[in-house]
């Protein structure tokens, strides 16, 4: 099955909020991220969060971490049509030689006006 | 601006014929990636580079894929015999090992194989 898992789709009126969430396998992940990608376009990091963190805050997004259920949240407060695209959570593994992101296959974010 | 360049953004080839992209990363930075991603999924891993050493490949989907980093610096992805199921858009990030190691990606080659 997948490492990272995602719901695909998620719609949300202009000025609410959003939450997208996440789940992950690996207990050992060090670091967990949340990045942006919008059409055609390349990855936009947003946040990270360390895995001994429970929050993460930077202005208008709130970083969610439940270590013990494997669980993680991104709010986005006041969510503008701006903010349409995809979002994807992943987990990074590093150890030995192996040291990458592993991805979940994204939460489509429709903001409508 | 110096975030992480890709060159070309976009590439169309017939089946068979070899392609080469090229990933340019932040400057200084030591750890270079390489991810496909495919319509409607999340990036999958393919390759690293710290520094010149390429650290793991065996993510590489076939031996007609390969990448190089010679200098430390810019690296090059080549795909030989290119088929169709190659099609996909191809990500370089790169990062600066220390404390988080973060990645940073480019905009990405689009690959369209005829």
């Amino acid at each position: 099955g997948e490492d990272v898992e995602q719901s695909l789709f998620l719609s949300v009126r202009e000025g609410d909020s959003s939450v997208i969430n996440c789940t992950y396998t690996d207990s050992s992940s060090t670091y967990l991220y949340w990045y942006k990608q919008e059409p055609g376009a390349g990855l936009q990091l947003l946040t990270y969060i360390f895995s001994n963190m429970d929050m993460k805050q930077d202005q208008r997004l709130t970083v969610l971490l439940n270590k013990k259920d494997k669980h993680l949240s991104l709010r986005i407060a006041d969510t503008q049509t701006g903010d349409s695209a995809i979002y994807f959570c992943a987990e990074f593994k590093d150890g030995g030689s192996q040291g990458n992101l592993i991805f979940g296959k994204g939460t489509k974010l429709s903001v409508k006006p | 601006d110096t975030g992480v360049s890709q060159d070309p953004r976009h590439k169309i080839t017939k089946r068979g014929q070899n392609v080469t992209f090229r990933c340019d990363p932040i400057s200084e930075h030591n750890r270079l990636y390489w991810y496909r991603q495919t319509l409607g999924q999340g990036p999958e891993f393919l390759t690293y580079f710290q520094n010149e050493a390429q650290l793991e490949k065996s993510r590489l989907l076939s031996d007609r894929f390969s990448a190089e980093r010679p200098k430390g610096s810019f690296s090059t992805l080549e795909i030989q015999r290119t088929e169709q199921g190659d099609s996909a858009m191809y990500l370089c990030a790169s990062s600066l090992l220390v404390d988080t190691d973060t990645q940073y990606f480019g905009p990405g080659t689009r690959l369209t194989v005829l």
